[in-house]
């Protein structure tokens, strides 16, 4: 079974803090992906990556970067956190077959970030 | 960008009784995956569905592509399906998903 593990479940930081999470596939997976989601937004793409040092902007960026220095690890990183990142952050993996069509994402259980 | 929409956004069930959830897309896709968000917040894919009807067990999934929209259908409910259902779809080819935002379905026993 495909293994996607987030550092912690829950997080609680102050106001310009500088936050890593960390997300780790045990699949040999090319891709990589960090959502966070919000109630009544469903889930939110904010970087993924398509292989080694590559990164790609989702659909909310601004306040996050990423690295991803190694296949199985991807981190997101908020430079300065703010209350409004207070959010579930969700990471996932999923194998690339882009010559057959895109598979499925495999997901982790979330860390529960409170930027107080 | 591509727009996602379920229904119903909430739905509270009897065990045992039947429920048929829906995603509407805006365009057309390359991927299309339901998911079961646990009480615990863990996301489990369901079906890899862009086309065409799946099972597995108790849940079933039929996608009409030509009509943009798919459904999932649980039958014969358990507490254990309780949860939030989400669909999420690719429709640029780069495994690059917008979810849509979820049916929040309880199964009372």
């Amino acid at each position: 079974d495909v293994k996607v593990t987030q550092s912690s479940r829950y997080l609680v930081k102050r106001t310009g803090e500088k936050v890593f999470l960390e997300c780790v596939q045990d699949m040999d997976h090319e891709n990589m992906f960090w959502y966070r989601q919000d109630p009544g937004l469903g889930l939110r793409l904010i970087y993924f990556s398509y292989d080694v040092k590559m990164k790609e902007k989702g659909d909310i960026p601004e306040g996050y970067s990423v690295s991803r220095e190694k296949k199985e690890r991807f981190s997101l990183i908020l430079e300065s956190a703010s209350t409004n990142q207070t959010s579930m952050y969700l990471c996932a993996s999923s194998l690339s077959v882009r010559d057959l069509g895109a598979d499925t994402q495999y997901f982790g259980p979330g860390t529960r970030l409170t930027v107080l | 960008g591509i727009q996602v929409e379920q229904s119903p956004p909430d739905l509270i069930l009897q065990e045992g009784a039947n429920s048929t959830l829906r995603c509407n897309f805006s365009d057309s896709v390359n991927n299309l995956q339901w998911f079961h968000q646990n009480p615990w917040g863990q996301l489990i894919n369901l079906f890899y569905i862009p086309s065409g009807t799946k099972q597995n067990g108790r849940l079933s999934a039929t996608t009409v592509a030509t009509e943009r929209y798919s459904l999932l259908y649980i039958s014969s409910s358990q507490t254990t399906d309780s949860g939030v259902y989400f669909c999420a779809v690719d429709n640029f080819g780069n495994e690059k998903l917008t979810f849509g935002t979820g049916t929040r379905l309880t199964i009372i026993p």
